[in-house]
């Protein structure tokens, strides 16, 4: 079965900083990957996926099939990208399996 | 935003309680699924459904059944609620022809008590 890992449940960083959130699966196959954003009690949003290779609020992230990673980035991190992040992995079309999530706070 | 609607969107119920939560969509999408979302673990998958009255379970779908009369309305019960069903719950709804992209509604705050 596929697994998808995010290793840090918190992530702290100044404003400006660059930000790094990991994501590793476990998939044999080719899978489909996503990210997630979730505002304070919101819902989740979707804030990019890897077939399309585009930037969405000056994040990024590459798909690396030889390490299984999906590694989300943003060279200077806002005060308002303080949310939940949750990587995700498709790998039946439809449904998706998400990992644990971290949470970034971006501090003044 | 996709138009999805959970209802209610909070409540206290007691123990050994049946509870009903609601998912109603306006998009026509086919897929429909309902996730719990708790912390450390993310969403997991309770139930989804590929059409009416076409339904499966997920990861996590012991406690829990759902029904999907019309292509708008996805409902979610808890037979029998006990405490660790507290959690917040979250619809979602994806269809054939936007690449899968799955899209959640507001979420449900449910507390067992």
């Amino acid at each position: 079965a596929q697994r998808v890992t995010q290793p840090e449940k918190l992530l702290s960083v100044f404003k400006g900083a660059p930000v790094e959130l990991k994501c590793n699966y476990s998939y044999s196959g080719s899978p489909e990957l996503f990210w997630y954003v979730q505002y304070s009690r919101q819902r989740l949003q979707l804030l990019l996926r890897h077939i399309s290779r585009e930037s969405i609020k000056g994040f990024t992230a590459d798909l690396n099939k030889g390490e299984t990673s999906f590694h989300l980035k943003k060279p200077f991190a806002q005060e308002e990208d303080s949310a939940m992040y949750y990587c995700a992995l498709s790998v039946a079309g439809n449904m998706l399996t998400f990992g644990g999530g971290t949470r970034l706070m971006v501090k003044p | 935003d996709a138009g999805i609607t959970q209802s209610p969107r909070h409540k206290v119920t007691e123990t050994g309680t049946p509870v009903t939560l609601r998912c109603h969509q306006t998009e026509n999408h086919r897929y429909m699924y309902w996730y719990r979302q708790d912390p450390g673990h993310g969403l997991r998958l309770i139930h989804y459904s590929y059409g009416v009255k076409d339904t499966d379970k997920g990861e996590v779908s012991d406690g829990y059944s759902v029904s999907r009369s019309k292509t708008e309305d996805f409902l979610l019960t808890l037979e029998s609620a006990t405490s660790s069903q507290t959690s917040v719950y979250f619809c979602a709804i994806s269809g054939t022809g936007n690449g899968n992209t799955i899209y959640f509604g507001e979420g449900s705050w449910l507390t067992v008590v």
